[in-house]
């Protein structure tokens, strides 16, 4: 059975400061999802990643994926206040399963 | 509408009580699911339909019941539920094909009293 980890499970950075989350998965999982949620609110998708070696970018979030390591990041580049929020990665388990990890709930201080 | 819409937002319940959640979603998918989410645990998975076929069910109560009569719909029956319950209720949808993710509803916002 899939089980994904997250690091840390709490975050508190400094505004203009870059940091990494990571995400390590137990099994053989051949894509990796990022999804974004703010209080209150669902689940939004940020990055598919579909193979080994795969980076993805979008703004100031920079996430990768080594399958051969079972490790997935998150890079936050120059941190700033909207990009607080809780951080998920899942694994797929199966056609039809995503498995999330535990989030991680990142503040940004101005 | 667009996406994934969930009603209602926001359930207060006995603990006798019988209600329902209910899930659309308008994005022409074909595998819809439940998720449960806590303060104490991650994303739990509860139920997965595919093409209106349950398969999953992650070892859920049986005061759960779900029921998906076409792949736009999904419900989760309740009845019966105890304060332990009381969580945040997530619908998500996805395309059974190999590299799309799971696009999320809103939830409802579940309290058991």
């Amino acid at each position: 059975e899939l089980k994904v980890e997250q690091n840390p499970l709490f975050l508190s950075m400094q505004e203009g400061k870059n940091y990494t989350i990571y995400c390590n998965y137990s099994t053989t999982s051949d894509r990796l999802y990022w999804y974004r949620q703010d209080p209150g609110k669902s689940l939004e998708s940020l990055f598919v990643l579909l193979s080994n070696g795969a980076v993805k970018q979008e703004g100031r979030l920079m996430a990768s994926l080594d399958t051969k390591a079972r490790l997935s990041t998150l890079h936050i580049t120059a941190a700033v206040h909207d990009l607080s929020a809780t951080y998920f990665c899942a694994g797929h388990s199966g056609t039809y399963k995503y498995i999330f990890g535990t989030g991680t709930r990142l503040k940004v201080l101005a | 509408e667009t996406g994934v819409t969930q009603t209602p937002r926001h359930l207060v319940m006995g603990m006798t009580n019988k209600k329902s959640l209910k899930c659309e979603q308008h994005l022409g998918h074909n595998a819809m699911y439940w998720y449960k989410q806590s303060a104490k645990k991650p994303l739990e998975l509860m139920f997965v339909y595919n093409f209106k076929e349950q398969t999953e069910n992650n070892s859920v109560p049986s005061r759960f019941s779900p029921e998906c009569p076409n792949s736009s719909h999904l419900f989760l029956h309740l009845h019966t539920l105890q304060p332990e319950d009381s969580a945040l209720y997530l619908c998500a949808s996805s395309q059974s094909s190999h590299y799309t993710e799971a696009f999320f509803g809103q939830g409802t916002r579940l309290t058991v009293v």
